[in-house]
């Protein structure tokens, strides 16, 4: 079945610290990557979708300056949480999916994300 | 905007029993998805239903499709403690294809199979 990477799995830092989060597709070449923030016992919250080499599509509400999201290869996408606060803490995960719209997503295991 | 609607929210059964969740949507859909979330973890397609079909199967799973009514079901035959998870419905809207075919997650339902 289609594997996609996601790393880190955690991450801990200080608040105004800059995380980067890696997304890639590994047996497959992923057109759309998307973006999912999920709270605890909440369901997925959708930040972004992105296709590769075009600049992301964000859900609104998200902040554009502050979630960074890259699409610059069929194999790789980041999301980079810049000047990250407490309140972004939380989990995040990707997932990508080949040319055919009506594919299903391919999910990465999540980055559980705190900011002290 | 979240538009699925799942039920129960929590469910706790026997090994052996089966176990079934809805799932209730709001607008018209080009298919229907169920995901699995064990605790920690990203989510694992288990199954995708079109608009057109009625019932889906794989291995012990069941799956409805009632556009009339905007709802479907999730059928788990003979549970094991290992499907023990959350369940997500995701629906595709019409309009997904022009979206980059974003799906639109319901709340979940948080299955519990005891030994």
């Amino acid at each position: 079945g289609a594997v996609v990477s996601q790393h880190p799995s955690r991450v801990i830092c200080k608040s105004g610290t800059s995380v980067k989060i890696e997304c890639r597709s590994l047996d497959f070449q992923a057109t759309t990557m998307f973006w999912y923030r999920q709270f605890p016992k909440q369901s997925l919250m959708l930040m972004a979708t992105s296709n590769e080499g075009s600049k992301a599509t964000y859900e609104q509400g998200v902040e554009k300056d502050k979630f960074l999201i890259n699409h610059a290869s069929l194999t790789l996408s980041t999301l980079t949480v810049t000047s990250a606060h407490p309140e972004d803490s939380s989990f995040y995960i990707c997932s990508a999916r080949g040319r055919q719209v009506n594919q299903p997503q391919h999910f990465g295991d999540g980055t559980r994300l705190s900011i002290l | 905007s979240q538009q699925g609607e799942e039920d129960p929210q929590a469910l706790s059964i026997q090994e052996g029993e089966n176990a079934t969740m809805n799932c209730s949507y709001k607008t018209s859909i080009n298919n229907l998805q169920w995901y699995r979330q064990n605790s920690g973890r990203g989510l694992v397609h288990l199954i995708l239903i079109r608009s057109n079909e009625r019932e889906k199967h794989s291995g012990r799973l069941r799956v409805t499709l009632d556009t009339s009514k905007k709802s479907s079901s999730l059928l788990i035959t003979a549970s094991r403690a290992a499907d023990t998870a959350s369940y997500f419905c995701a629906t595709a809207p019409t309009s997904f294809y022009n979206q980059g075919g974003k799906l639109i997650f319901g709340q979940g339902t948080e299955l519990s199979v005891k030994p």
